[in-house]
């Protein structure tokens, strides 16, 4: 059973400080690792990728990835109020296997 | 609007009732996946289909879900004799990559 982990939250932050949500996963064959953000009654928005191990930036989010530890995070620096949302993190795990597994999501709120 | 699109956008009926769900892709993906969610989870794979080919099936879908994409272009997806267990949002995604999956708005089920 694959699986992937994240804390439910809510997590909240004020606005301008840095936002760091977690993810871990079972299945130690996982190759690519997304992060979807997803207001409420919206679906799922790609935000970030990630493949390989270290830090991959895109603006004002970090996704970081530890394949040794089966741990995935994102940052999000200067976190804005517009970030208060749930954030999913996703694996893709074999080769040939195209469906994404999903967390349950962290629920973000950033505080004015 | 060149994003996935899904129709209906709300879908209310009554247990053991039969519902189809429609999805259009981003045109140039040929990549077309269905996911259903439920309040508080995240989103749950239940078929991938590569052009017309349907590829991949969660083995806890029922045998009452069916979905097809007979010209590789848009897909259909049947619940029949619905339950209210059923009641969901249903995700369409597309890709053009195994890679990046892109959501459409969905379509949110109530079975009474």
């Amino acid at each position: 059973q694959k699986e992937v982990e994240q804390n439910s939250g809510p997590l909240s932050v004020p606005e301008g400080a840095i936002a760091s949500l977690n993810c871990t996963y079972s299945d130690r064959v996982s190759q690519s690792f997304f992060w979807y953000r997803q207001y409420s009654g919206k679906s799922p928005e790609l935000i970030m990728s990630i493949y390989s191990n270290g830090d991959k930036e895109d603006g004002r989010f970090t996704a970081q990835l530890n394949k040794a530890s089966q741990y995935v995070s994102l940052l999000i620096r200067d976190s804005q109020p517009s970030d208060s949302a749930t954030y999913l993190c996703a694996v893709r795990s074999v080769a040939g296997s195209y469906q994404l597994t999903f967390g349950k999501g962290t629920k973000l709120s950033v505080i004015p | 609007d060149t994003g996935v699109s899904q129709n209906p956008r709300h879908k209310i009926t009554k247990r053991g009732q039969n519902v189809t769900f429609r999805c259009d892709p981003i045109s140039e993906h040929n990549r077309l996946y269905w996911y259903r969610q439920t309040l508080g989870q995240g989103p749950e794979f239940l078929t991938y289909f590569q052009n017309e080919a349907q590829l991949e099936k969660s083995r806890l879908l029922s045998d009452r879900f069916s979905a097809e994409r007979p010209k590789g272009s848009f897909s259909t997806l049947e619940i029949q004799r619905t339950e209210q267990g059923d009641s969901a949002m249903y995700l369409c995604a597309s890709s053009p990559t195994p890679e990046t999956q892109y959501f459409g708005p969905g379509t949110r089920l109530l079975v009474l």
